[in-house]
């Protein structure tokens, strides 16, 4: 298994002004994902980050929203850009082929 | 596509009663299945998976159970403890992808 850390853990971030947040995996794995899970409910896949490519969108996330970097096979980042109130949310990233591990999750509330 | 608005439906059992989560999923072509258990303030956290080429996988105190011809799945758990109190959520893949597509999940609540 993998052991899969975010940074930060929460943060609180005034409308208009962007967050980066930071995934980091203990191992190399050739799949690293990014998800939203809004309070009470289930987990929404925003994309999957490409090692050296761009990052692959689903329907309803752009990349000028969501920047996502991937430089190697153990770290990726996704910035939330130009944040209103309806950005607050829990962001995990997942990193595995199969089973995916999940990290902890970054609980992001935009004023 | 994502849950709006919904209250997770919700499974009250017993300590040491046996717990069965049921689970829907939509697509035909998906091949591979996992179950999650996320506790509150955590990421969610990998307890089984199965293949569609099975139908019926055990793990420690869990059985996860696969019917294709209903596009059902379901997660036992023995002897439920409170410690298994959580939201369970099942995620499918489709056959030749990456992507896993996450249930609406259940949280479970266990009564001493």
């Amino acid at each position: 298994s993998a052991v899969i850390s975010q940074k930060p853990s929460r943060d609180i971030c005034q409308r208009g002004t962007s967050l980066t947040i930071q995934c980091q995996v203990d191992s190399q794995v050739t799949m690293m994902f990014w998800y939203r899970q809004q309070p009470g409910q289930s987990l929404t896949l925003i994309a999957t980050a490409n090692q050296g490519s761009e990052a692959t969108y689903e329907s309803g996330f752009v990349i000028d929203k969501f920047p996502i970097s991937r430089p190697n096979l153990t770290f990726s980042t996704l910035t939330v850009s130009n944040m209103s109130p309806e950005d607050s949310s829990i962001y995990l990233c997942s990193g595995g082929m199969d089973e995916q591990f999940f990290g902890p999750g970054t609980r992001l509330t935009v004023l | 596509g994502e849950s709006v608005g919904l209250h997770l439906p919700t499974l009250s059992v017993q300590e040491g009663d046996n717990s069965i989560i049921n689970c829907a999923y939509s697509n035909s072509a998906s091949d591979y299945f996992i179950w999650y258990k996320q506790e509150s303030g955590k990421g969610p956290q990998f307890i089984i998976d199965i293949r569609s080429n099975m139908d019926k996988r055990q793990g420690q105190r869990v059985t996860v159970l696969l019917n294709k011809t209903v596009k059902h799945l379901s997660l036992q758990i023995a002897a439920t403890q409170p410690g298994d109190s959580a939201v369970y959520f099942c995620a499918e893949r489709v056959g030749g992808g990456n992507k896993l597509t996450f249930g609406t999940g259940t949280q479970l609540k266990v009564e001493l």
